[in-house]
């Protein structure tokens, strides 16, 4: 089935640490994004990819970093300069940059920091 | 003044009621808008599109007024199963989406 998987589901970090969250699509999606959810606030995005090797930031893209070395692959590593890393992150991807209306999310992974 | 605004609720209605609720946005360049439906501690997934003269899927309709910039969904015959959160989505020419935080809706038995 195509989709899109994040792993893990519930990540747990001490603070002053790095840690990397993964997201993987075989829908052969073209343009990827990475948002954080927040209680009560609206997805905020992080980083975006409309193609290979090319990543763009988002709204709130301090603390955060991306690479796109596969079209299939958009990792996103919260750094320890991200001072407040504890939400909900969102993986998503749309066939290509002019259909970024229609995203196609993954499951998500839950980030709390110790 | 934030991009895109929803009345958080909860909307607690019975089975079988209609349910309505608004959502707000700032940018008079806004494009395209939609809604998206998320159940609890999941992703979102797109729930429709807004077009200009309005648009049913079912028993949902949105509206939208570009004048007051504001849309609308409505809920016909409400079931157990429309429980979720519904974000309010907004594009502009950027090929980016504004969320908004959501408005929550029960339905109960």
């Amino acid at each position: 089935d195509g989709g899109i998987t994040q792993s893990p589901k519930y990540l747990f970090r001490k603070e002053g640490q790095n840690v990397t969250l993964s997201c993987e699509q075989n829908l052969n999606h073209d343009a990827m994004y990475w948002y954080r959810q927040d209680p009560g606030q609206g997805l905020r995005l992080i980083y975006y990819s409309q193609i290979v090797n090319d990543f763009q930031k988002g709204d709130i893209a301090e603390g955060y970093s991306v690479s796109r070395e596969k079209k299939e692959s958009f990792p996103l590593t919260v750094t320890s300069a991200q001072k407040n890393p504890t939400a909900f992150y969102l993986c998503a991807s749309t066939k290509d940059r002019s259909s970024y209306n229609e995203q196609f999310f993954g499951p998500g992974t839950r980030l709390t920091v110790l | 003044r934030k991009e895109v605004e929803q009345d958080p609720g909860p909307f607690n209605v019975p089975e079988g009621a209609t349910v309505a609720f608004n959502c707000t946005y700032s940018n008079s360049a806004s494009q395209s808008f939609f809604w998206y439906r998320q159940d609890c501690r999941k992703e979102p997934k797109l729930l429709m599109s807004v077009y200009s003269s309005g648009n049913e899927d079912g028993r949902f309709t949105a509206q939208l007024n570009r004048a007051s910039q504001y849309i609308s969904l409505l809920i016909r015959d409400s079931k157990l199963s429309d429980s979720a959160t519904y974000l309010c989505v907004v594009t502009h020419n950027d090929y980016k989406l504004s969320f908004g935080a959501g408005t929550t809706v029960t339905v109960r038995a």
